[in-house]
């Protein structure tokens, strides 16, 4: 296994139009969380599951964002009508439990035209 | 409220000078968690430390080593005899439990300078 994986790397989307990002964990990974980065600031959490159950959502930006992990493996984050806001760089990261080290994929530019 | 707090936005050395990344953080829990993180170029975060806030001893690892201070509520990173690829973002983050609902600060750029 080589690590927590992102795609797209980067997305580059008109504003208005949907977007879908795909994570896959860390194959034995229980835990997933999503974070976005904007440009010089730390990383903002937005929700994490445990397997396939979604235990925190209320930190998701707005109702436009949702996330799923169907069979508690890979997650979407889904993205309604972007705005030009949404334009951030979109992180991923497995951990066993929630006692062991998160590790994090590469992320997922989005930028919003 | 929770908060971290990395005032240097950039550190430039030159190669083998030591330097130390500031963190000071505000919360009202008793058990906290915090975390250094360094994020190279490439984009991908990399996990340097976990540290809760029961266990106040101070710790090392190679030129790695860290400060926490409940007293000052800081949680200070130093980095001995720096090297090129040290150069990097290092955030430092809090979280109130262990589910990586992380509470991040802003980053320290550390140039590190042949």
């Amino acid at each position: 296994d080589t690590g927590v994986s992102q795609d797209p790397r980067h997305k580059i989307t008109k504003r208005g139009q949907n977007v879908t990002f795909r994570c896959d964990p860390i194959s034995e990974h229980n835990r997933l969380y999503w974070y976005r980065q904007t440009l010089g600031q730390g990383p903002e959490f937005l929700t994490y599951f445990q397997n396939e159950a979604q235990l925190e959502k209320s930190r998701l930006l707005s109702d436009r964002f949702s996330a799923e992990r169907p069979k508690g493996s890979f997650s979407t984050l889904e993205i309604q009508r972007t705005e030009q806001g949404d334009s951030a760089m979109y992180l991923c990261a497995s951990s066993l439990t929630g006692e062991t080290e998160a590790f994090f994929g590469q992320g997922t530019r989005l930028t919003v035209v | 409220a929770q908060k971290v707090t990395q005032a240097q936005t950039e550190i430039s050395v030159v190669e083998k000078e030591d330097v130390t990344l500031d963190c000071v953080y505000e919360t009202r829990d008793t058990t906290y968690y915090l975390f250094w993180y360094k994020q190279p170029p490439s984009g991908e975060l990399v996990f340097l430390i976990r540290r809760n806030s029961f266990d106040e001893q101070n710790e090392i690892s190679g030129r790695y080593s860290w400060n926490f201070q409940k007293s000052t509520s800081s949680f200070n990173f130093t980095i001995t005899a720096s090297q090129v690829v040290d150069s990097a973002v290092y955030f430092c983050a809090l979280s109130p439990d262990s589910n990586y609902q992380l509470i991040w600060g802003a980053g320290t750029k550390l140039i590190i300078k042949p």
